[in-house]
């Protein structure tokens, strides 16, 4: 156990719905960072936030929102849904935002299956 | 980040000593190597890194050569449960996210 919560684990929803997915870090950590995997790529870096900060923007549509709140748990809003988006969404978490940094070492979640259909 | 070139697959025996190389050519002095993997579709996993010294802690060691250009992650002695996708980083200090290739997909067979 990594000490990151994600929940949902699994969700199916139709196109053009829209989703949260929930992020708790690890106890002390500051900064989450938010991945997609999906079959045909590889893991993805969507963004990262930093003691409620914006730190840190990846491969992020611009239908897909996160931010992260005064008590560090983060959401990840996916909207206007399409078939393509149906994959797993991994949060992870460290104490600074600088994950090269010696000792800050990133903790994944265990993910979110996101299907649509 | 530099980037890194690992095999697609390796296979290795159980209870055989699994060696993943590595290759980072393009590295830089203050990044540093760190491998993680990940178990079929569970969160990556920490497993170590180094700068340039080799490396040992209780799941793995980590050869990085003189020159720095590749490094090897040696599993001393492969179980089953180490089937996995094995990821090897370069990250420096600025980096503001790691950098995931596709890894090696490594099976352990009995």
């Amino acid at each position: 156990d990594s000490g990151v919560t994600q929940t949902p684990k699994h969700l199916i929803t139709a196109t053009g719905q829209r989703v949260t997915l929930r992020c708790s870090p690890r106890s002390g950590d500051l900064s989450v960072y938010w991945y997609q995997q999906s079959l045909d790529q590889g893991l993805q870096f969507l963004i990262q936030y930093y003691n409620g900060e914006e730190r840190a923007k990846g491969n992020i549509l611009e239908r897909f929102s996160a931010q992260q709140f005064p008590d560090l748990h983060s959401e990840l809003n996916l909207s206007s849904l399409e078939l393509g988006d149906s994959a797993l969404y991994f949060c992870a978490s460290s104490v600074t935002p600088a994950p090269g940094a010696v000792g800050n070492t990133i903790y994944f979640g265990e993910g979110s299956w996101l299907t649509v259909v | 980040d530099a980037k890194t070139t690992q095999p697609p697959s390796m296979d290795c025996a159980e209870g055989r000593a699994a060696n993943l190389p590595c290759n980072h050519s393009t590295i830089s002095g203050n990044e540093y190597v760190y491998w993680y993997r990940q178990i079929h579709s569970q969160g990556p996993q920490y497993i170590i890194h180094g700068l340039k010294n080799n490396e040992t802690n209780e799941m793995a060691s980590l050869i990085i050569t003189e020159d720095r250009k590749s490094s090897t992650l040696i599993l001393p002695h492969a179980t089953l449960r180490d089937t996995a996708v094995y990821y090897c980083i370069v990250s420096g200090q600025g980096a503001q996210k790691l950098v995931f290739g596709q890894g090696t997909r490594l099976t352990i067979n009995p």
